[in-house]
């Protein structure tokens, strides 16, 4: 069964920590791996990673994919207060297979 | 502005009463997904359409359906919802191909008593 595991499931930082969350996944066929941003509302797409595109930045976010070790990290450098959310990994698999959401990992930040 | 407008956002209604969630999406999106979202479950994925008039069900279908007569429109359907449905849901819009799930709609919190 696919799976993906996210750690750790929780976490408080103080402003202008770095953070690293991980995203580890056991899929059949992989073929891309998102990740999302959820504060009160919807998730907010972050970036998509593939076997071609292992590696984004945006701004103090970024994010690699290891294909080897079947797991992608997320890295939040200098955190502000409105970086606490939630963030979420799901892997897409082949074909029309829905996506493999994590559970999430609960980021709080504090001044 | 691109758009996943979800109507209503906040529903409390009783057993056995048929409702429909709508989705509509100014993208001119090909796919569509309906989402639920349970404490400790995370994201389940109810429906999935690839484009109009093609749909299929994701891993929690039971008790939903959808129908896909337009590109921009992706309702949700409960026919006699029960309270095991009581939960946030999301509609979810994308190109396709690898990152389908690009746009979520903004929720709507269903309470079935």
């Amino acid at each position: 069964e696919d799976k993906v595991v996210q750690s750790p499931l929780s976490l408080v930082v103080h402003e202008g920590d770095t953070v690293t969350l991980n995203c580890s996944y056991e899929v059949t066929n992989f073929r891309s791996l998102l990740w999302y941003k959820q504060e009160k509302k919807a998730p907010t797409f972050l970036f998509m990673l593939t076997s071609s595109g292992i590696e984004k930045k945006s701004g103090r976010l970024s994010s690699i994919l290891d294909k080897k070790e079947l797991s992608s990290i997320l890295n939040i450098t200098a955190t502000q207060t409105g970086d606490s959310a939630i963030y979420l990994c799901a892997v897409l698999n082949s074909g029309n297979t829905p996506l493999v959401f994590g559970k999430g990992t609960r980021l709080s930040v504090i001044a | 502005e691109a758009q996943v407008t979800q109507n209503p956002r906040y529903l409390i209604t009783v057993t056995g009463k048929k409702l429909t969630v709508t989705c509509s999406q100014n993208m001119n999106h090909e796919y569509m997904s309906w989402y639920r979202q349970d404490p400790g479950l995370g994201l389940r994925q109810i429906y999935y359409s690839m484009n109009v008039e093609v749909t299929d069900k994701g891993d929690v279908p039971e008790g939903y359906k959808v129908s896909r007569k337009e590109k921009r429109n992706f309702p949700l359907i409960l026919e006699s919802p029960s309270p095991n449905q009581t939960s946030l849901y999301f509609c979810a819009t994308g190109q396709g191909g690898l990152g389908r799930e690009q746009y979520f709609g903004p929720g709507t919190r269903l309470t079935v008593t």
